[in-house]
């Protein structure tokens, strides 16, 4: 069984910095089958990029997904207010079909 | 607009049973396989189960296997998770969720959850 480690668990940036959140697998994933989503406290997660790069519909372009095999990191160019947050990241594994999912990390505002 | 509602959730005792309710609508329910992930009080997303498009392929995490059974109603846009045997540990909030199966595996839309909690 693949397990993600996400790195930091919290990343405490101001509105207006650059945030890098760090996705690792036990074993080589394929990008194809890497995902990132959004948690505000009391919502559902939102999907915001698949295939470790494509952005989903409706996420703004200050998102950006990118790595290969054990390694992927998504970066928020410059922090909006809303984009205070949990993210995780998400690998797929189809045979059989099955997810993981990171243990997430935390943007907070510093 | 795709939506998922979620309902079935409350309170029941260790050993129960419940059964969880997805109502679909906005996209054709019938093309998709579907999911329910669970989220802990203050912890992470684990992945549950998933089924086919027309029910004839089931997954479950090691963890619910033998315990809770995933089914879908295609004519009524309808996905379910029957819980047996339920543990204090299965306490979390379910969520309904369309996943996208092929050259990518995610959830692209999700439910806004409901509250399952196992205590006696």
């Amino acid at each position: 069984e693949i397990v993600l480690t996400q790195s930091p668990g919290t990343l405490s940036l101001s509105p207006g910095e650059r945030a890098t959140l760090s996705c690792r697998a036990s074993q080589s994933v394929s990008s194809s089958y890497l995902a990132w989503y959004q948690q505000k406290p009391g919502q559902a997660p939102r999907l915001l990029i698949y295939g470790a790069s494509s952005r989903a519909t409706g996420i703004p372009d200050r998102f950006s997904g990118s790595g290969s095999g054990t390694d992927f990191t998504l970066t928020i160019s410059r922090l909006e207010p809303e984009d205070f947050a949990v993210y995780y990241c998400q690998q797929y594994g189809s045979s059989p079909p099955r997810w993981t999912f990171g243990q997430g990390t935390k943007v907070e505002i510093k | 607009e795709v939506q998922l509602v979620e309902s079935g959730g409350g309170l029941v005792q260790p050993g129960g049973s419940l059964r969880l309710s997805c109502a679909a609508s906005g996209f054709t329910f019938s093309s998709y396989w579907m999911s329910w992930v669970r989220q802990a009080p203050g912890k992470g997303l684990e992945w549950v189960a998933n089924i086919k498009q027309d029910g004839s392929e089931k997954y479950y995490v090691d963890s619910v296997k033998g315990r809770f059974t995933i089914s879908r109603d295609n004519a009524k846009n309808s996905l379910y998770l029957q819980m047996n045997s339920l543990r204090a540990e299965d306490t979390a909030v379910y969520y309904c969720a369309r996943a996208r199966v092929g050259a990518h595996g995610y959830f692209d839309y999700w439910g806004q959850g409901t509250l399952v909690t196992v205590s006696s």
